[in-house]
C-alpha cells in the first residue's frame, strides 16, 4: 500500500535561508508524487508534481523537488525563503490511475524576518 | 465554474443532528474526491467518484457517513447523528479524469464544528 511520511510537523527558517521540507514515500509501483501548499484559510494548491519524466521538478514560486528512487524521497526545496512562503505543505503519492492521492500529515513552514 | 466551490464555508451543529456538505466541482471534471482534514492529522481520504459512481468508498469512517453525486457534477456529503469527533475541515477536490498524473483542484473546504 502507498504511504507518505513527512519528517517534521513544523519547520522554521529565517527569511532568505534555504527551505528544505522532507518527504519519503512507500509504493509498490513507480509512484507519481506531488507537493501541495495550503495558505491560511485557503484550499490546497499544486506546487509541483513528478510523473516519471525528469527527476528534478520545478514548480511555482521558486520551489523544486528531486525524486530519488534509491532513497524513496521527494524532498521540497527553495534556495531563499520569503515571508509569503509561510504555509502548510503536503506531500502526496498516487500509485495507480483512478485512485485517490494519499497525503502526508503536512509540514507547517514558518518564515522569520 | 472557475474553481471548486464548497458550501457552507462554516457549519456549527449540535451533536446528534444531521448535516449536508455540498461540493460543486470544476465544470467538465469527471473525478471528485472528499477528504477530511483534522488538526495535525493531514488529509484523510473519505470517498472518490468517477462520474456518478463511487469506486472507492474505503475511507468513510462509519455508516453515519454517506455521499452521492448527481449528473456527474454536484456532490453532497451527509453526516448523520453527528459526533464531536466529526469536527474537522471537509475538503472537496476534482480532477479532469482521475488519471494518475492529473492535478486535483481543491475547494476551500467546509469547517464543521459539532458542539
Amino acid at each position: 500500500a502507498q504511504s507518505v511520511t513527512q519528517l517534521g510537523s513544523h519547520v522554521s527558517v529565517s527569511e532568505g535561508a534555504l527551505v528544505l521540507l522532507r518527504c519519503n514515500y512507500s509504493s509498490s509501483v513507480p509512484p507519481y508524487l506531488f507537493w501541495y501548499v495550503q495558505y491560511p484559510n485557503q484550499g490546497l494548491q499544486l506546487l509541483l508534481k513528478y510523473t516519471s519524466a525528469a527527476t528534478l521538478v520545478k514548480g511555482i514560486n521558486g520551489f523544486e523537488a528531486e525524486f530519488k528512487k534509491s532513497e524513496t524521497s521527494f524532498h521540497l526545496t527553495k534556495p531563499s525563503a520569503h515571508m509569503s512562503d509561510a504555509a502548510e505543505y503536503f506531500c502526496a503519492v498516487s500509485e495507480s490511475g483512478n485512485t485517490p492521492l494519499v497525503f502526508g500529515k503536512g509540514t507547517r513552514l514558518s518564515v522569520i524576518a | 465554474g472557475a474553481g471548486v466551490s464548497q458550501s457552507p464555508s462554516n457549519k456549527v451543529t449540535e451533536k446528534g443532528k444531521d448535516v449536508e456538505l455540498r461540493c460543486d466541482p470544476i465544470s467538465g471534471h469527471t473525478a471528485l474526491y472528499w477528504y477530511r482534514q483534522s488538526l495535525g492529522q493531514g488529509l484523510e481520504f473519505l470517498i472518490y467518484f468517477q462520474g456518478n459512481s463511487a469506486p472507492d468508498k474505503s475511507g468513510l469512517p462509519s455508516d453515519r457517513f454517506s455521499a452521492e453525486r448527481t449528473g456527474g457534477s454536484v456532490s453532497t456529503l451527509t453526516i448523520q447523528r453527528t459526533q464531536q469527533e466529526d469536527s474537522a475541515v471537509y475538503l472537496c477536490a476534482s480532477s479532469l479524469d482521475g488519471g494518475r498524473g492529473t492535478e486535483a483542484f481543491f475547494g476551500q473546504g467546509t469547517r464543521l464544528t459539532v458542539v
